[in-house]
């Protein structure tokens, strides 16, 4: 079965940096595009930022475009979010997922790691 | 950007059929997927492709293809007290990428 099991999340203030980190078992890593979601407090989904399977191409949603980097170890079926300049409007839920090859749809779900950023 | 909108509430009593409606610019011509979120969990995939379901998911559940080019419309038939859940619908859109509804909160009487 595939999982997904997101760590790294906790509390941290505005400007502040943070790195989650995503173990995937089940599947094979490499087959798949690889991507974060958030979650805002008022239940909102948000895109955050997807990496390619093989090739490493990052792509990136607007609001954190320059701030945060999505990166992965397929040596260690490893998924990893770097957050910097963080603000209170990155307080979220960050789930990592599994996207359906070839369909931008997320057939798994990680459980998801809070991150809150407050003064 | 691309924006797509869902009421915020649905409610329907046990056995009967409920309708959620995803509604977005020519959302017709787009592919359109479909998530169920329990209360505590993660989103869970429950169509794809417009149409497409998991192995997982039951036949109870279907998609409407978009009947006015802006709506495309999920339906829940015999619903009973497990399908309670907040459902969110999601494109992808050029120059957006991913676009998640606001999500619709389905309340079972």
């Amino acid at each position: 079965e595939a999982q997904l099991l997101e760590s790294g999340g906790g509390l941290v203030q505005p400007g502040g940096s943070l790195r989650l980190s995503c173990a995937a078992s089940g599947f094979s890593f490499t087959s798949h595009t690889m991507s974060w979601i958030r979650q805002t407090p008022g239940k909102r989904l948000e895109w955050v930022a997807a990496i390619g399977g093989t090739d490493g191409v990052t792509f990136y949603a607007a609001p954190v475009r320059g701030r945060f980097t999505i990166s992965r170890d397929n040596s260690k079926n490893t998924l990893y979010l770097y957050m910097t300049t963080l603000s209170v409007a990155d307080t979220a839920v960050y789930y990592c997922v599994r996207e359906v090859i070839g369909r931008a749809a997320a057939d798994v779900w990680g459980r998801g790691a809070l991150v809150t950023v407050s003064p | 950007s691309y924006v797509v909108t869902q009421p915020p509430s649905v409610s329907v009593a046990p056995g009967r059929t409920a309708t959620l409606s995803c509604q977005g610019d020519n959302i017709a011509i787009k592919t359109i997927h479909w998530y169920r979120q329990r209360p505590g969990q993660a989103p869970v995939l429950i169509v794809y492709d417009g149409t497409d379901r998991p192995s997982r998911i039951p036949g109870r559940i279907s998609v409407s293809a978009p009947n006015s080019g802006d709506t495309a419309t999920l339906t829940i038939n015999r619903v009973d007290a497990g399908d309670e859940a907040d459902y969110y619908c999601q494109v992808w859109h050029l120059g957006s990428d991913w676009v998640f509804g606001g999500g619709t909160r389905l309340t079972v009487l």
